[in-house]
Order: C-alpha cells, then structure tokens, then sequence
C-alpha cells in the first residue's frame, strides 16, 4: 500500500459529461502529480501542485482542470468528455517538488466514456 | 527537453532466467534515472533511481540498474526472475531544471514456467 488513495476506482460515464477524480496523497506529502495512461499514449503527465500552488504543467487538455485544496487532496476534473479520454488516471505523491523524490503511486482511477 | 526509449515492447523470460530490460535516455546534462514496475491492477512502484556516483544502483526485489554515459543507456537488470516479477516496467528521466518525469512506452514482462 502506497499511502494514495484515489477514488472512484472505476468510472463509467457517457461523451458530454463531466467527472471529478479525487486524490488524497500520502500523509506529509506535498506535491501531487496526475497521470494519464492509456494504451496508444503510455503515461501521460498531466500536471503537478505543490502546497497548492501549480508547480508544472503536461499534456493537459483545455477541458481538463485541477486544483490542491489546503488538506492538500486534489481533484481532477474532465468535462465535455470523449471517448479518447477512456484511460486509466493516476494520481502520485512525494515530499517535495523536487524530480529526484521517489513518488509514490495509487492505484489509479479507471475511466471508460461511452 | 529530456526523453527516454524503451526497444522493447514485449519479453519473455522463462522463470531462474536472467532479464535486460533497455532503457536510452536524450538530455544534454546528468539526467535523473528511474525504473519503476506496475503490476497488473496496481500503481507504479520505484525499484532504483541514479542521480550522481557509482553507475551500477541496486534496488528493490532484487533488481539493479546501470548508467552508462557514453551510450545514453540506464538498463534494468534480473539475475534470475521470479514468477512474480512479470509485470510492466517503465523507465523513467527528470532534469534539474524541471519538475517532472517522462516515461517511456514501458516494457511487459511474461514469466513462463
């Protein structure tokens, strides 16, 4: 057990809709980074918040969006969703904002737009 | 921007084998290396990670890795897998000046009997 706890683990849901996946990041973890994995595209970085604040930005789409809240949880939001966007999201934490901090991983949030 | 390749979509190693897995990095400077494993339905965990010293980093499970500059190349190394080593192996590279890690495409490990 990593420490992450992401929920829902599975999400089913239609193109058009919007969804909200939430991370709640190892205990005295800072930093939460989100990911997107799917089969055509590996692991996708999506972005990363620090203490709240936005740290670095990937390969997120304009419908995507993501904020850290002061308990330092996060949510991903997906809205006007399309069938491209079925994948599994991970969400990671680690100490600092640092790149040479091991992450750690949860499980992840599998998506499936119908 | 720094990147990293992984030859190697698909191996099959018979279990008491030896296992490579290749990992080539691009970054003009000493990147930060990392291999992590995801089991089936599991998140990424970190076996090893290289920043700076002696090129060969043991890890996790049994696993090591070792950096070589001169081919750009971070391989992961098994002397002798285990039915639960199978699983998907990313290699992964970070820069100083940045604040994340690019993956590779990842590589699945099949163990047979």
């Amino acid at each position: 057990d990593s420490g992450v706890t992401q929920t829902p683990k599975h999400l089913i849901t239609a193109t058009g809709q919007r969804v909200t996946l939430r991370c709640s990041p190892r205990s005295g973890d800072l930093s939460v980074y989100w990911y997107q994995q799917s089969l055509d595209q590996g692991l996708q970085f999506l972005i990363q918040y620090y203490n709240g604040e936005e740290r670095a930005k990937g390969n997120i789409l304009e419908r995507f969006s993501a904020q850290q809240f002061p308990d330092l949880h996060s949510e991903l939001n997906l809205s006007s969703l399309e069938l491209g966007d079925s994948a599994l999201y991970f969400c990671a934490s680690s100490p600092s904002d640092r790149v040479y901090e091991k992450l750690f991983f949860g499980s992840g949030t599998q998506l499936s737009v119908l | 921007a720094q990147s990293v390749t992984q030859p190697d979509i698909h191996i099959t190693v018979s279990e008491g084998a030896s296992l490579e897995l290749r990992c080539n990095y691009s970054y003009g400077a000493t990147p930060y290396l990392f291999w992590y494993v995801q089991s089936p339905g599991q998140g990424l965990q970190l076996l090893l990670k290289y920043f700076s010293g002696d090129t060969l980093v043991q890890g996790i499970k049994g696993f090591e890795a070792e950096f070589k500059r001169s081919q750009s190349s971070f391989n992961l190394r098994k002397p002798s897998v285990h039915w639960s080593d199978a699983a998907e192996y990313f290699c992964a590279v970070g820069a100083a000046d940045d604040y994340k890690l690019s993956f590779g495409a990842g590589t699945t490990v099949t163990v047979r009997a």
